[in-house]
């Protein structure tokens, strides 16, 4: 079965800065996709960014970027500019190609960014 | 653009009642989902269903049951609510990708908080 996991339950930035919250991954199949999704305190889940396992470059989207090393079965996000609204829980997630988009979540972090 | 629309947001149930939370989607999606999130935690797969009279079982399915009768809606049902069952429920809908996948094609619910008392 696949697993994801996320180290840091808590993470602090300042304004501006850019961040790096941790995401690796367990799986055997060859074929998967990655995700991260936002979620503020209002509790929806906003989708940020994919990466899938046979794309040769790192997907980015607006300040949002992954960092897909899949030889160490990781996918880092990267938030570069952060800003007083970044501040959320952040989940990254793996779906198996074939497997009716099941999403399997990690555990999270809670991302503060500070004046 | 009503997306993903899940009733109700709040509830407050006492231990060993029933009630059903409604899940639709106006995308004409195949796939739904039932998630549920524990404080503190992500979400879990709770039921899914990969077409209408297709349904089947995630990672936490006790105490739950669905339906799919339609394309559009996905109820999720709890018998005997217990103190266990306490957490934020989302349903999700997706599209058959078939081989190609693409990132933005899960679809969220806006979540119901749900308390058994």
């Amino acid at each position: 079965a696949q697993k994801i996991t996320q180290t840091q339950p808590g993470m602090f930035v300042q304004e501006k800065e850019a961040v790096t919250l941790d995401c690796t991954y367990d799986t055997s199949d060859q074929s998967y996709g990655l995700f991260w999704y936002k979620q503020p305190s209002s509790g929806e889940m906003i989708f940020l960014i994919y990466q899938g396992s046979y794309d040769e470059q790192n997907a980015t989207e607006g300040r949002y970027s992954l960092n897909f090393q899949k030889a160490r079965k990781s996918a880092n996000l990267v938030i570069s500019a952060s800003q007083l609204g970044d501040s959320a829980m952040y989940f990254c997630a793996i779906v198996l190609t074939g497997t009716a988009s099941k999403l399997t979540f990690g555990t999270g972090t809670r991302l503060q960014v500070t004046l | 653009n009503a997306g993903v629309t899940q009733t109700p947001k709040f509830r407050i149930l006492k231990i060993g009642q029933s009630m059903t939370l409604q899940c639709t989607q106006d995308m004409n999606h195949n796939y739904m989902y039932w998630y549920r999130q524990d404080p503190g935690m992500g979400l879990k797969l709770i039921y899914y269903s990969v077409g209408a009279g297709i349904t089947d079982k995630g990672e936490v399915p006790n105490g739950y049951n669905v339906s799919r009768s339609t394309t559009e809606d996905f109820p999720l049902r709890l018998e005997l609510a217990a103190p266990s069952q306490t957490s934020v429920y989302f349903c999700a809908s997706s599209y058959s990708p078939g081989t190609a996948f693409t990132g933005n094609t899960i679809y969220f619910g806006e979540g119901s908080w749900l308390t058994v008392v």
